[in-house]
């Protein structure tokens, strides 16, 4: 089992809609949770943290299921400049070789 | 600010060959890091630095080496490249403790060896 997975999509939604992806990992001490969105051929840039008390910042919000180890991204109405891929980060431990990225999941909007 | 710069950002290698990777970072960050990227696979941390003059090994180091001689600066090193070493390289930086700050990316080395 993958330490951190995420469902690879593509998701292919029309614009203006809503869509969730969720992130599983496997170490139950893990202690921070990140989204980082990369668009095509470009760098990671951090979208948002992910805290305990779940968190939202405008059409985006994440969440985190500690029990279910879990954490989820939901986009509300969503735009073309969304189509990206979407990476779940997780530090399992207290040293740098313990921040885990998952795979991605591929984010397409269409008109 | 620059932020995080990559050299070069394309290179195409024979097998065998070596090359360096340069990484450097105007934001006076402690912790600066290299991963590869390879399609269907999550990054994967190759060696990071936690400041000036150390280095440590992450998950998939064999093949590369790292220095860190200025806290600015964080060179990769292939010293014979193979293959298997074809990959998109990303530099990283965080600016304190690792895991619990955002980590800010360059805009990656595309590499390939035939």
């Amino acid at each position: 089992r993958k330490e951190v997975e995420q469902d690879p999509g593509p998701f292919n939604v029309p614009e203006g809609a809503t869509v969730a992806f969720n992130c599983t990992y496997s170490n139950s001490a893990s202690q921070s949770f990140f989204w980082y969105r990369q668009d095509c051929r470009k760098e990671p840039k951090l979208l948002m943290s992910v805290y305990s008390s779940g968190n939202e910042d405008g059409r985006f919000t994440a969440q985190l299921n500690r029990a279910s180890q879990y954490i989820s991204l939901l986009i509300r109405d969503s735009k073309l400049s969304d189509s990206a891929t979407y990476l779940c980060v997780v530090n399992m431990g207290s040293s740098a070789s313990k921040i885990i990225f998952g795979s991605g999941t591929r984010l397409s909007i269409r008109p | 600010n620059a932020g995080v710069t990559q050299t070069p950002k394309f290179r195409v290698l024979k097998t065998g060959q070596s090359m360096t990777l340069l990484c450097a970072q105007d934001m006076n960050h402690e912790y600066m890091y290299w991963y590869r990227q390879d399609p269907g696979m999550g990054l994967r941390l190759i060696h990071y630095s936690v400041g000036e003059g150390t280095t440590a090994k992450g998950e998939v180091p064999d093949g590369y080496n790292v220095s860190r001689l200025k806290k600015q600066n964080f060179l990769l090193g292939l010293e014979s490249a193979a293959p298997s070493q074809t990959s998109v390289y990303f530099c990283a930086s965080t600016k304190t403790r690792e895991g619990t700050d955002t980590q800010y990316f360059g805009p990656g080395t595309r590499l390939t060896v035939l």
